[in-house]
This record gives structure tokens, sequence and C-alpha cells, in this order.
């Protein structure tokens, strides 16, 4: 069985702070790496998207992928209390559901900020 | 930008009602899929579609239908409504499958409580 695990939390961070959303799957073959935020209520939101080892940066958030030890993590630099919000780490893996491929999601980090 | 739109945000129905939930993207995407969404249990994948009638099972297809008689609306039918299936209903839609591609957008949610 093919899993996105994620600490559920809450993760608590004060206004300013550096905010850290850990992610680790289990399928080797996962190619594709996407985190989603979600606030309260309301439906995910696509946020960064990752192919490539390394860091991608967009504004705040900067996404990093480490294939070798199957793990991608998002960064919010700054955490504002806007940002506060459970945070959805999704894999693409080639073989699930059919050739398409679909998305595995993990359940979820849900982050506070506090002002 | 991509906009995915559901029917409805809020619907009440009774046990044993036939529901139907539709949904609608305007990007021309191919790929489309239901999920459901509950507490501690992450989203799940319900069914997905990839070409205008073609339809395949995700994890919990189960007491649910669906049909994509045109490539712009994917509708998920409810056969006969159940009190475990009250939940927040989730669209979503993505391009054509490309090997580093797959982002997925969501629309904007049914919360369905079945009474």
């Amino acid at each position: 069985q093919k899993e996105v695990e994620q600490n559920s939390g809450p993760l608590s961070v004060p206004e300013g702070a550096i905010a850290s959303l850990n992610c680790t799957y289990s399928d080797r073959g996962s190619q594709s790496f996407f985190w989603y935020r979600q606030y309260s209520g309301k439906s995910p939101e696509l946020i960064m998207s990752i192919y490539s080892n390394g860091d991608k940066e967009d504004g705040r958030f900067t996404a990093q992928l480490n294939k070798a030890s199957q793990y991608v993590s998002l960064l919010i630099r700054d955490s504002q209390p806007s940002d506060s919000a459970t945070y959805l780490c999704a894999t693409r893996t080639k073989d699930y559901g059919g050739s398409q491929g679909n998305l595995i999601f993990g359940k979820g980090t849900k982050l506070s900020v506090k002002p | 930008d991509v906009k995915v739109t559901q029917s409805s945000r809020y619907l009440v129905k009774r046990t044993g009602e036939k529901v139907f939930l539709e949904c609608v993207q305007d990007m021309d995407h191919e790929n489309m899929f239901w999920y459901r969404q509950d507490p501690g249990l992450g989203l799940r994948l319900i069914y997905f579609s990839y070409d205008v009638k073609m339809k395949e099972k995700g994890d919990i297809p189960e007491g649910y239908s669906v049909s994509r008689e045109k490539k712009e609306r994917f509708s998920l039918i409810l056969e006969s409504a159940s009190t475990n299936q009250t939940s927040m209903y989730l669209c979503a839609s993505s391009p054509p499958l490309g090997y580093y591609s797959y982002e997925q957008y969501f629309g904007p949610g049914t919360r369905l409580t079945v009474t």
C-alpha cells in the first residue's frame, strides 16, 4: 500500500518565524510532489509543486525534495496568521489507480501561526 | 485561472434518496476526480475519469456511481443515500498526463448531510 505520511500537528509557530512542514512517502517510484493548503471548511488549494531533487522557491514558500530519503518538506518564511491552515502533501505514483497515475494525499498537518 | 465549480455548497438529503452532485471545469482538462473528505481519514478517492464516457473506481466506490457524458462535466451519484455518506465531497480536475505534471485543481466542495 503506497502511503504518504505527515505529522497531524498542530504545529504552532509565532508570527514571523519559519514554519517547517514535513512529509515522507513510501513509493520510491513517485515522480511528482505537491503541497496544498486547506483552510477550515474550504477545499484544497495548490501552492507548490516540485519534481526534482533540491529546493524550489516561490515567494515565502520553499519546497524541498530528497528522493533518496523519500522526503519532501515545505518551509514558510515570515509566517503570518493568514498561513494558519492544514497543509496536505501529495505524490503522484505512476501505476496507482491505472495507467494515468493518480495522486496520493497525506492526511495533512495543521499549522497555527500565533500573532 | 482554472475554474472548477460544484453544483451545491451545502446539501441535505434523506436516507434512501438518490443524490446527484455535479462538477464542471472550464479548462478542457481530460482528467476529473471525485473525493470525499472526513476528519481523521483525509481525502479518499471515490471515482475518476480520464476521458469522456470512461470511468475508473478509486479506493471507496461502493454506494456511488459516476457519469461523464461531456468532457467538462463529471457527476457523482449516490444511488440510495445513507447516513454514512454524510461528508464533504470534492471534485478535482487535472490537465493531460505529462510525466512531470498532474497538478489537480479542486472545486469548492459540497458538504452533504444525509438524515
